[in-house]
């Protein structure tokens, strides 16, 4: 375990869905991400957020909205996705005061049909 | 932000065997760090090295970092077949701002 859940670990929804994905960290720490990782695509960082404000936000289109409602927690909101949004999404956290580790979370495995 | 990119995309060797990935990236970092993903698993951190660092070592893995060719490697020496993940390498540019970006990674099998 890397003191970082994420929930739920598999989602199946329709196009016409909403769903929140989860995020919890117990390490103490002051920044979380998004990312998603799509089959043989970089890593992409979604959003960041640092000290529960968004401070990075890399295009991502409005049907993911993210949620930080303090720094242990972190939700992605999902609705009306597209197929091609199907993919593994890993939260993770770190202390953005210097250069340390992200941890992360086992991810959620996203199947949009 | 800016990505590191890994090579080879893949990489397949016998157990007992050294394997070595590389990453290069484009921009001045504060200090770049490897990743393990076993599959469809959340990533590992490995280790951390500095960008006013050379090489670094734990266990069996042997990091450089050559910031004139913006380039790092990984070494795993004497491989396992428990081994056999993908290895990402994170950058942060330099400027403070710590948000490791990924590229494409490096999947390597390692044959009993």
């Amino acid at each position: 375990e890397t003191g970082v859940t994420q929930t739920p670990r598999h989602l199946v929804m329709g196009m016409t869905n909403k769903k929140s994905l989860k995020c919890e960290q117990h390490l103490g720490h002051n920044a979380m991400y998004w990312y998603k990782q799509s089959a043989k695509k970089p890593l992409e960082l979604m959003f960041v957020y640092s000290l529960e404000e968004r401070v990075e936000n890399n295009s991502v289109p409005s049907r993911f909205s993210p949620e930080c409602p303090n720094s242990s927690h972190l939700f992605l909101h999902l609705h009306t996705l597209q197929p091609e949004d199907s993919a593994l999404y890993l939260c993770a956290s770190s202390q953005r005061t210097g250069p340390t580790e992200a941890f992360f979370g086992q991810g959620t495995r996203l199947t949009v049909v | 932000s800016q990505q590191g990119e890994e090579d080879p995309q893949a990489l397949s060797i016998q157990e007992g065997e050294n394997a070595t990935m590389n990453c290069s990236y484009k921009t001045s970092i504060n200090n770049l760090q490897w990743y393990r993903q076993n599959s469809g698993r959340g990533l590992v951190h490995l280790i951390l090295i500095r960008s006013n660092e050379r090489e670094k070592h734990s266990g069996r893995l042997r990091v450089t970092l050559d910031t004139s060719k913006k380039s790092s490697s990984l070494l795993i020496t004497a491989s396992r077949a428990a081994d056999t993940a993908s290895y990402f390498c994170a950058t942060d540019a330099s400027g403070g701002s710590y948000i490791p970006t990924f590229g494409r990674g490096t999947s390597l099998i390692v044959h009993p």
